[in-house]
């Protein structure tokens, strides 16, 4: 099947700082999706990505869908305590039979 | 409140024992799956339903058992699992996979 590489695995970071991670395949994706997970609950959307060289915002968050589509990454700016969590990268594949295939995650930590 | 319901939360489990998950959704989606989340691993996907057929299970052991009665509900049902089985069961629900999964808040399983 296909898979993603996402990194960093986890960040520790100041708040206010700015944030950057990336998911990367060796295959062509149609879709990226990023996640957020919070401690003890399930994913949720924070973007979609449908384009290659798409950018898009959500608040603070800003992702882009890379020009190759064989990769995307998400940037965080302003970083603030609720930022806590784990991040996921999912992408979709082909004729998206398959469902969606997920990174393993950054998981980022903000110190006070 | 996400749309997608999973009961119970916690599960704690004897190997010998018998229980159910439950997952319900009332988005309107007509796909509906169940995702095995482990500790520094992608998330796994089990089971797929689409319009109440299954259509993946991903060579899950037969412990699992899994049950879409209708649209709106998934069960998973386990039996003589293992210790290694413990994990943050997920289920998520689709109406066009391109446009992401609602995730519930998944039940934290503990085999002993």
């Amino acid at each position: 099947g296909q898979q993603l590489n996402q990194s960093p695995q986890s960040m520790f970071i100041q708040e206010g700082e700015d944030v950057s991670m990336n998911c990367t395949s060796s295959s062509i994706f149609n879709t990226w999706l990023w996640y957020k997970q919070d401690p003890g609950e399930g994913p949720v959307l924070l973007i979609a990505l449908y384009k290659a060289g798409e950018l898009t915002s959500n608040g603070r968050l800003t992702a882009q869908f890379g020009i190759t589509r064989k990769d995307s990454f998400l940037n965080i700016s302003a970083s603030i305590p609720s930022d806590v969590g784990i991040y996921f990268c999912a992408g979709l594949w082909g004729g998206g039979a398959d469902g969606l295939t997920f990174g393993k995650g950054t998981h980022l930590i903000i110190q006070p | 409140e996400t749309g997608v319901t999973q009961t119970p939360r916690h599960l704690v489990m004897g190997m010998t024992n018998k229980k159910s998950l439950k997952c319900e959704q009332h988005l309107g989606h007509n796909a509906m799956y169940w995702y095995k989340q482990s500790a520094k691993k992608p998330l796994e996907l089990m089971f797929v339903y689409s319009l109440e057929e299954r259509v993946e299970n991903n060579s899950v052991p037969s412990r699992f058992s899994p049950e879409c009665p209708n649209s709106s509900h998934l069960f998973l049902h386990l039996h003589t699992l293992q210790p290694e089985d413990s994990a943050l069961y997920l289920c998520a629900s689709s109406q066009e996979v391109s446009r992401g999964y609602t995730f519930g808040s998944g039940t934290r399983l503990t085999v002993v």
